[in-house]
């Protein structure tokens, strides 16, 4: 059973970069684990912002970017606004499943 | 626009069964994967069920066996079959567009959930 960590909680200022991100039991992370990455504030359903990686759908803020590194995969939010306090989750896809992380609370303050 | 709707949430007993639907639009719904993910109140997400074109189906091991993915094209609908729950099966679930096809995203439109308790 592959187990899929982040970072619990994160803290970043406003107009800050803050870098989450997404690690596998089963080794690198690599671009056939096609990771994606979700966004939930509280009461919400989860909203898609990244996916195979980097993609950004056609509502993702350009302030997001996904990568790897590290053999991890990243999310990377540059210059952070307030309405990005949220908890955000990674999903790995391995060996026919799909796999969530227990996701990370940023904090903007 | 592409919208996800699901229903059949509700109270259940313990060893009870449960059948959730998600009524889909706006899109070609034969052509896509479609997944279940689940959430306990304050805790993440997990992943559930997913079925594909052809209706094969996948399952991590906390519900196989137990639940049963399956999808009728012809009304756009997608179903979770869930027998012999147990408490800590209580959650809201939602339904999740999967992959299209191409370079199509995917897990990129939810349904706004269906809260399901399993108490006695």
């Amino acid at each position: 059973q592959t187990v899929v960590t982040q970072e619990p909680s994160l803290t970043v200022s406003p107009g800050g970069t803050v870098t989450l991100t997404c690690a596998s039991s089963t080794g690198a992370v690599t671009s056939g684990y096609y990771p994606n990455w979700f966004q939930q504030k509280p009461g919400q359903a989860p909203r898609a912002l990244i996916y195979s990686t980097m993609k950004k759908h056609s509502w993702t803020p350009a302030r997001f970017s996904g990568s790897l590194l590290g053999g991890k995969a990243a999310l990377t939010l540059s210059g952070v606004q307030p309405e990005d306090e949220a908890e955000y989750y990674c999903l790995l896809y391995r060996g026919g499943a799909w796999v969530f992380g227990g996701g990370t609370k940023l904090t903007v303050l | 626009e592409v919208q996800l709707v699901e229903s059949g949430g509700g109270l259940v007993q313990p060893g009870g069964s449960l059948r959730l639907s998600c009524a889909a639009s706006g899109f070609t719904f034969s052509s896509y994967d479609m997944h279940w993910v689940r959430q306990a109140t304050g805790k993440g997400l997990e992943w559930v069920s997913g079925i594909d074109t052809a209706s094969n189906t996948y399952y991590p091991g906390s519900v196989k066996g137990r639940f049963t993915i399956s999808r009728e094209n012809a009304k756009n609908s997608l179903y979770l079959q869930m027998n012999s729950l147990r408490a800590g099966d209580t959650a809201v679930y939602y339904c999740a567009r999967g992959f299209g096809g191409g370079d199509s995203a995917i897990f990129d439109y939810w349904g706004q959930g269906a809260l399901v308790t399993v108490s006695s």
